[in-house]
């Protein structure tokens, strides 16, 4: 079983709306968590890391996450079609040394302009 | 931004051989690691790898990996003998620091497609 899960796989927004993307943890261990992009033929980039509840807002990212049920988001504002891409979640153990991380399977974004 | 490097960005190699991959990872970093992703599944940590040692390693480094970082040049992953298993793409990272409580990061390189026929 995944540890971490992601929904949707693939999502599509018109240019200029709101993207909102899952993951979800079962693992209660996992109290850190990142959200990384990846574009085709590129490495994964991180976008931000999110450790607290509540929400975390860089630029037009937002980031939420609820511990208690071990969810997390990213809301895409304003979607621009370089936003498309593979978006992975991210989380690792709160008492891990060595950041290891696990990974979702992503979720496909397709900004259409 | 900081970038990493990997080199070849796909290697094609018969079943039995032996495969090196090489990672040229972001100059001031310390911390290095290896992720696998099979097609279409989500990619899995392998190992990280901080000053000459492994610190932690999954179970899918199995006795045929190892890694090493000669003399602070390529950090590199080698498999010998390979199995049509190993065939995937081999994400290589690296960090400037353990965590810190503002988060650490890790850069990826693009990743080299190994094809093992």
């Amino acid at each position: 079983q995944q540890k971490v899960q992601q929904s949707p796989e693939s999502l599509s927004v018109p240019e200029g709306g709101m993207a909102s993307l899952n993951c979800t943890s079962s693992d209660r261990n996992f109290q850190y968590f990142w959200w990384y992009r990846q574009h085709s033929g590129e490495g994964p980039k991180a976008l931000m890391s999110i450790f607290s509840d509540g929400d975390k807002k860089e630029g037009r990212f937002t980031a939420h996450l609820n511990k208690a049920s071990l969810h997390v988001s990213l809301h895409i504002r304003d979607s621009q079609p370089s936003d498309s891409a593979l978006y992975f979640c991210a989380a690792s153990e709160q008492w891990s040394n060595y950041n290891v991380l696990y990974f979702g399977s992503g979720t496909k974004l397709t900004v259409e302009p | 931004g900081p970038k990493v490097l990997q080199i070849p960005s796909h290697q094609i190699i018969d079943m039995g051989q032996m495969v090196t991959l090489n990672c040229d990872p972001v100059s001031n970093h310390l911390y290095f690691y290896w992720y696998k992703q099979i097609l279409g599944q989500q990619m899995e940590f392998l190992v990280n790898f901080y000053n000459g040692k492994v610190m932690e390693k999954s179970k899918l480094f199995k006795d045929q990996f190892s890694v090493e970082r000669p003399d602070g040049s390529y950090f590199t992953l080698k498999i010998q003998p390979t199995a049509l298993e190993d065939s995937a793409v081999y994400f290589c990272a690296s960090s400037l620091a353990l965590r810190d409580w503002g988060g650490n990061t890790l850069y990826f390189g693009a990743g080299t497609r190994l094809s093992v026929l």
